[in-house]
C-alpha cells in the first residue's frame, strides 16, 4: 500500500496564488522527501525535510512536517505558470529498502 | 548533458517481444533503481542495485530482469511484453541509499500492443 497520499489530487489556481500540497503517511519515517514532474518528464527533486525538522524553506517553498500527525504540506507562494506541473511527496525509512511515494497532486496555475 | 540518461526514450513494441531499457549515470553514484509510473499515479519500485554486485527486487520485479553492467550502467529487461507492461518507466540514482534525493532520467515511454 502506498505510505505517502497526496491531498488534493488536483488543484487550479490563478496565477500570484499560493498553492498548498498535503501529504498524509502511515508509519514512522527519517525523511519526507517532494518531487516535481512537468508533463511526461522525470521528476526534480525540490526538498528534503528530516523527521526532527518541522519546517524548511527554499525559495518559493516552504515545506512542514507534523509527525505526531504523520502528516506534511508543501507552499508555493507567488505561483506561476512554470509552477504547473504533477507533485509528489515520498517517505524514507530506515531499514524498509525503498522510498515510497504518493500518487501526486496536479497543478495548474491559470494565467 | 544530463547527468542520468535512459534510451530509448519512446519505444512501441508487440505483445512477446524482449524489450531493454538502459540507463547510464555521470553523478558518480553507487546505488541505481528503475521505477515505474502509471498514469495518474506514483512510483513503483521495480529493482534497485547499490552496487555492482548487488541487485534487488522491488515491489513489483514479476516479468521484469535487471543488469549493472558497470557502476554507471543500470538496464532493464523485459523478457516477454505484455500490454500492461505499457507505462513510463525512470532510472534514478542516489549517494545516500532511502534516506537522500534521488536524481532521474528523463524517463522511457513503453507501449506494448
Amino acid at each position: 500500500s502506498q505510505q505517502g497520499e497526496e491531498d488534493p489530487q488536483a488543484l487550479s489556481i490563478q496565477e500570484g496564488e499560493n498553492a498548498t500540497m498535503n501529504c498524509s503517511y502511515k508509519t514512522s519515517i527519517n525523511n519526507l522527501q517532494w518531487y516535481r514532474q512537468n508533463s511526461g518528464r522525470g521528476l526534480v527533486h525540490l526538498i528534503l525535510i528530516r523527521s526532527n525538522e518541522r519546517e524548511k524553506h527554499s525559495g518559493r517553498l516552504r515545506v512542514t512536517l507534523d509527525t505526531s500527525k504523520k502528516s506534511s504540506s508543501l507552499l508555493i507562494t507567488a505561483s506561476r505558470a512554470a509552477d504547473t506541473a504533477s507533485y509528489f511527496c515520498a517517505t524514507g525509512r530506515q531499514g524498509a529498502q525503498k522510498l515510497v511515494f504518493g500518487q501526486g497532486t496536479r497543478l495548474t496555475i491559470n494565467p | 548533458d544530463a547527468d542520468v540518461t535512459q534510451t530509448p526514450r519512446n519505444r512501441i513494441t508487440k505483445t512477446g517481444k524482449r524489450i531493454m531499457l538502459e540507463c547510464s549515470q555521470t553523478k558518480g553514484h553507487d546505488r541505481m533503481y528503475w521505477y515505474r509510473q502509471d498514469p495518474g499515479l506514483g512510483l513503483q519500485l521495480i529493482y534497485y542495485s547499490f552496487d555492482v554486485k548487488d541487485i534487488n527486487k522491488g515491489e513489483i520485479s514479476d516479468g521484469y530482469s535487471v543488469s549493472r553492467q558497470a557502476q554507471a550502467k543500470f538496464s532493464l529487461s523485459l523478457e516477454s511484453a505484455i500490454p500492461n507492461q505499457t507505462a513510463l518507466y525512470f532510472c534514478a540514482t542516489s549517494d545516500s541509499g532511502w534516506t537522500g534525493e534521488l536524481f532521474f532520467g528523463e524517463g522511457s515511454r513503453l507501449t506494448v500492443l
